[in-house]
């Protein structure tokens, strides 16, 4: 049951470019959906989020991006600096009647010095 | 920032063993997650309880599963009786509002090896 796929499982960037992270979903009824960073030996931290209403949601560097009609999500950081290297999770759930995050395999982001 | 605590931070136990892993939510966070990630795959959804009750469950929480508040500031998950592949990170999370759309806060998790 993958309803969230994320197909890259890993991107590399050089430090100061775009980092692109793409997410791709299946169930037409998600109208949330959430970006979570994860380091090593610690817990997914929330880091932006967007409502299916929107199809653009910035804060700072990041940007999310939603296009409903093809299903598919995408994370932006500009620019990319080395401490963003992580796994990346996007999530996605309704705005309500759950309480559950359906969450993608993640791509992990190396960004090059 | 407030965080969400567990512990142990790693646990090894035998196949057929009880452990219980706990969590220390925020403190006026009144949802309650727990959630697992099998090594190489996807996090996925255990469970969420709110007013000291499960609210929700998924397909994998089953009867070997459950999760108290055993007072105002823990939230265990009970595995009664380990099997190898229960293996897992286990991560609890907590939240202000249930609805899913508010983000929730994770702790560091709990690595359960099942040998």
């Amino acid at each position: 049951d993958q309803q969230v796929k994320q197909n890259s499982p890993s991107l590399s960037v050089q430090e100061g470019r775009i980092s692109i992270l793409n997410c791709d979903y299946t169930n037409s009824m998600f109208d949330y959906f959430l970006w979570y960073k994860k380091y090593p030996a610690e817990g997914p931290t929330f880091l932006i989020s967007i409502s299916s209403i929107k199809d653009k949601n910035e804060d700072g560097r990041f940007t999310v991006f939603l296009n409903k009609s093809a299903k598919h999500l995408s994370l932006h950081i500009v620019p990319s600096q080395p401490g963003d290297s992580a796994v990346y999770f996007c999530a996605a759930t309704l705005a309500s009647g759950t309480y559950k995050y359906i969450f993608g395999t993640g791509t992990r982001l190396k960004v090059l010095a | 920032e407030p965080e969400v605590t567990q512990t142990p931070s790693h646990q090894v136990t035998q196949m057929g063993q009880e452990v219980i892993l706990r969590c220390v939510p925020i403190s006026n966070h009144l949802y309650f997650y727990w959630y697992r990630q099998i090594l190489g795959q996807k996090v996925e959804f255990l469970v969420s309880f709110y007013n000291n009750e499960i609210s929700e469950k998924s397909e994998i929480f089953d009867d070997q599963f459950s999760v108290e508040r055993p007072d105002g500031s823990n939230f265990t998950l009970k595995i009664r009786s380990t099997k190898l592949e229960d293996s897992a990170m286990y991560f609890c999370a907590s939240s202000q509002t249930g609805q899913g759309a508010g983000g929730y806060t994770f702790g560091s998790g709990t690595r359960l090896t099942v040998v």
